[in-house]
């Protein structure tokens, strides 16, 4: 069974810093992998999907990078801002048997100003 | 193009009762799934519909219910509320299989 990982599961950092979300997963065998943002009380926010296939994708200031041989995925937030405070969670879906995803708890980021 | 459509946005109940909740996908999407947020356990997979079949269920008792209309639209139903039940409710759409998940802004209930 997938296992996700988020590390660390809270994160608070000055205005402008660059940071990396970590994502760990237990099976390599995986089709996609999907961050997310969740802003309190509200849905989730699809951030950047990255195929197998793939290494990396990019959009604006986030970088997110997938490295299926070692089970990780991080996501790269450049010169970080108040605005970029939320939770982040990150969903593996298997590419065998069952393609529902599996997600992480997330990571509770804070960019104070 | 309008996203994925959650209805109530907030509702509180009392144990016993029973409640329906409602999600629109973005149009042209066929796959439309249910997750349970709670502080405790996360996002857990409640089920996932496809062209009015349920293909996934999740591990939950069957107070928990779900369908699909043939415009894509689904609901899903508890009955005897329990205090447990209290969360965040998301739904998501797909376009289909292994596709990028697009969520609503969830349903929170409250179960007094």
């Amino acid at each position: 069974k997938q296992e996700v990982t988020q590390i660390p599961a809270a994160l608070s950092v000055p205005e402008g810093e660059n940071l990396v979300l970590n994502c760990s997963f237990t099976d390599s065998a995986i089709y996609n992998l999907q961050w997310f943002r969740q802003d309190p009380g509200k849905g989730l926010t699809s951030l950047l999907l990255i195929q197998s296939s793939q290494r990396e994708q990019t959009s604006g200031r986030l970088n997110a990078s997938l490295d299926k041989s070692s089970g990780r995925s991080t996501l790269y937030i450049a010169a970080s801002q108040p605005g970029d405070s939320a939770t982040y969670l990150c969903a593996g879906t298997p590419s065998g048997g069952s393609y529902i995803p599996t997600f992480g708890r997330g990571t509770s980021l804070i960019v104070h100003p | 193009k309008a996203g994925v459509t959650q209805t109530p946005r907030y509702l509180i109940k009392t144990r016993g009762q029973q409640v329906t909740l409602s999600c629109s996908p973005i149009s042209g999407h066929r796959s439309v799934s249910w997750y349970q947020q709670t502080p405790g356990q996360g996002l857990q997979f409640l089920f996932e519909y496809f062209s009015e079949t349920q293909r996934n269920k999740g591990n939950f008792p069957g107070r928990f219910s779900g369908r699909q209309f043939s415009n894509s639209r689904s609901e899903m139903n508890v009955s005897t509320l329990e205090l447990g039940d209290s969360a965040l409710y998301l739904c998501a759409s797909s376009f289909g299989v292994r596709e990028e998940l697009f969520f609503g802004e969830g349903s929170r209930l409250t179960v007094l």
